[in-house]
């Protein structure tokens, strides 16, 4: 049973270019996490997400950023015109119910230049 | 918006001495779920609590929701080297809707010969 598979693991983007985050969730889990975090810092919140549905997006910002997880196919994290600020981890985290434990893959590193 | 906040921030222990953190909240949980970071991986999942008063072993690890549903401590027996990350404490918080996981400060851990 293959875990939550992110990539790409690392991107660079130019300034003002598109970033596009890939999440595949635990086979089964319809409930999918995004995280953004930035070095020697917490995990934040950014949006949440069940199959084709945001649950909560209240961690992402609300311009340039937006979220899918389509009915088929992995779940999206865009990032348009991107800035240096939006240099950090992601993480994705899958579960099978919202209350019930996560697993997380191993986050895409943007590197903004 | 509702916090979880842990302690220690960070430590620095000697190889084989025992560790203990927690992790509080002004609001009642439902699940305590506890996690690993090792640099520049995603969060593993260490030990998942569902029960007020629950205490969950998991190897050298020890994990306990407390009886008032707002904190959870760990405990690592007889650290080894490889104990060194960051350990993070999450829960869902209710969204209204739905269920968020939201996640501690962390505590970071590093271990001395």
């Amino acid at each position: 049973n293959a875990g939550v598979m992110q990539n790409p693991r690392h991107l660079v983007r130019r300034r003002g270019q598109e970033a596009r985050l890939r999440c595949s969730p635990m086979k089964g889990h319809s409930h999918v996490y995004w995280y953004r975090q930035l070095p020697e810092e917490g995990l934040k919140f950014m949006v949440y997400l069940q199959k084709e549905n945001i649950i909560d997006e209240s961690g992402m910002p609300k311009e340039r950023f937006s979220a899918e997880f389509p009915k088929e196919g992995p779940s999206i994290l865009r990032i348009q015109q991107v800035v240096r600020g939006d240099s950090a981890a992601y993480f994705c985290a899958s579960s099978l119910r919202s209350n019930t434990e996560a697993f997380f893959g191993q986050g895409t590193r943007l590197t903004v230049v | 918006g509702q916090q979880l906040n842990q302690s220690p921030q960070s430590m620095f222990i000697q190889e084989g001495e025992d560790v203990s953190m927690n992790c509080t909240s002004s609001s009642i949980f439902n699940t305590w779920l506890w996690y690993k970071q090792d640099p520049g991986e995603g969060p593993v999942l260490l030990i998942a609590l569902y029960k007020a008063g629950e205490l969950t072993s998991n190897g050298r690890l020890t994990a306990q929701f407390g009886i008032t549903r707002k904190d959870s401590f760990l405990n690592i027996s007889a650290s080894i080297p490889s104990d060194v990350g960051i350990y993070f404490c999450a829960g869902p918080i209710n969204t209204g809707t739905a269920s968020k996981l939201t996640f501690g400060t962390g505590t970071r851990l590093q271990v001395t010969l």
